[in-house]
Order: structure tokens, then C-alpha cells, then sequence
């Protein structure tokens, strides 16, 4: 079993639509990170999660320690929100970065 | 402007032949890392640096070496490249191993 599983693999929505994505992972963390990767290849950190929930434009971020589960929500979808989505878990206090662990990734697309 | 900076942005090379991927940030950050990306295997940690001196490995550090001499560089050294290297490289910095991350913008590397 992967540490850290995403759904869905692919999406395609329309412009408007509301997006969740989500993240599973069986290990214990010390933050979520949420990524975003264009389809040029660069990747842009969205958010970092503990605990709760963060929101920034029209992205909501999600975490529920307890389940070990993440969501990413997209309010108001629009076509530059076309992207690869992946989460990351990094490992707890005594393990700082070695066990960053990546998520596969979620491609959405966003039609006009 | 706050940046990651990798180069070079492609790269072919042959097998054997050693080469360096050079990465830098000019945002004075404690913590630096490198991946590659791989189709079907998503992003993998190689190395990650907490800090001037010191570095430590990361899920596939097999082939590679690293540096910090100085806190803003943070060289990725292939010294005997094979064709299994082949992969998209990214480096990344934040100001504390949990901070958010910024990456730079990747670096193609083919080896034949």
C-alpha cells in the first residue's frame, strides 16, 4: 500500500465547477503539503497544513489529523486552474525531511 | 525577486561523464532538497540539507552526491551519470524544514 494516495487520478471539469481532490496517507505527519504543477512543469507550493484549514483566493485547504486525510477544494473552477495537484507528508518531529513523501498526483483539467 | 535558480534548464549527456546541477536561492533559507520526477513514480527526495554543512539523505540518494558550503547553493553531482538518471530534476528551499517550500523551475536531464 502507498504512503500517501490521492483521488481522483484524472478530473475534468467544467469553468465553474467546485473541485475536491483528496489525500490519504497511512503514515504519521508533521505537516501536509499541498503543490500545484503546471503543465509547463513548474511546481508551486499552495499550502502547508497541521491542522484545520487554510484558504487562499479560491483554494481551500482541508486536513483531519484523526483520519489522516487531506482535501483540497477549488471554488469557481476556471482553465488556468489546469494543473497536476499533489500532496506530500513529511514525517514526524524526530524525522525532518527524510521521509518526504509524495502523493502520485491528481490531473485536472478545466474546460472553458 | 524572491527565487530558486537550477541550471541548466535541459541537459544531454553521455553515460560516465560527471556533471553538476546547480541550484541557488537568494531568500537566505535554512533548508534545501532535492527530487527527481519520474512517469509512474511521481516525485522521489534524493537529498535535503538542513542547513550550512549539513545534509542527509533522502528515498533515492543512490548515485548522487551533494554540498552546502555555503547557504544559498546547494549542488546536486552526478559523478558517474547512467541512463536510470534520466529524470526531471527539482530543487527546493524554505526557511525551516517546515516552512513552505519553493522550487525551482527543473532541470531535464537525458544520459545515453
Amino acid at each position: 500500500k502507498n504512503e500517501v494516495e490521492q483521488s481522483p487520478q484524472n478530473l475534468t471539469a467544467q469553468e465553474g465547477e467546485f473541485i475536491t481532490i483528496n489525500c490519504s496517507y497511512s503514515v504519521g505527519i508533521s505537516a501536509l503539503h499541498w503543490l500545484q504543477q503546471h503543465p509547463g512543469g513548474g511546481i508551486v507550493s499552495l499550502f502547508m497544513l497541521s491542522s484545520g484549514k487554510k484558504k487562499h483566493g479560491r483554494l481551500i485547504a482541508t486536513i483531519n489529523i484523526q483520519e489522516k486525510h487531506s482535501s483540497l477544494h477549488i471554488t469557481a473552477s476556471h482553465p488556468r486552474d489546469s494543473a497536476v495537484y499533489i500532496c506530500a507528508v513529511r514525517g514526524g518531529a524526530n524525522n525532518y525531511g527524510q521521509n518526504f513523501v509524495f502523493g502520485p498526483g491528481t490531473r485536472l483539467s478545466v474546460l472553458p | 525577486e524572491a527565487q530558486v535558480t537550477q541550471n541548466p534548464r535541459y541537459l544531454i549527456t553521455v553515460t560516465g561523464k560527471k556533471l553538476t546541477v546547480t541550484c541557488s536561492q537568494n531568500m537566505n533559507h535554512e533548508y534545501m532538497s532535492w527530487y527527481r520526477q519520474d512517469p509512474g513514480l511521481g516525485l522521489r527526495q534524493i537529498y535535503y540539507s538542513m542547513n550550512v554543512e549539513v545534509t542527509d539523505k533522502g528515498d533515492v540518494p543512490e548515485g548522487y552526491k551533494v554540498s552546502r558550503k555555503e547557504k544559498r547553493n546547494f549542488p546536486l553531482i552526478l559523478e558517474s551519470p547512467s541512463p536510470n538518471q534520466t529524470s526531471l530534476y527539482f530543487c527546493a528551499s524554505s526557511p525551516t524544514v517546515y516552512g513552505g517550500y519553493t522550487f525551482g523551475s527543473g532541470t531535464r536531464l537525458t544520459v545515453v
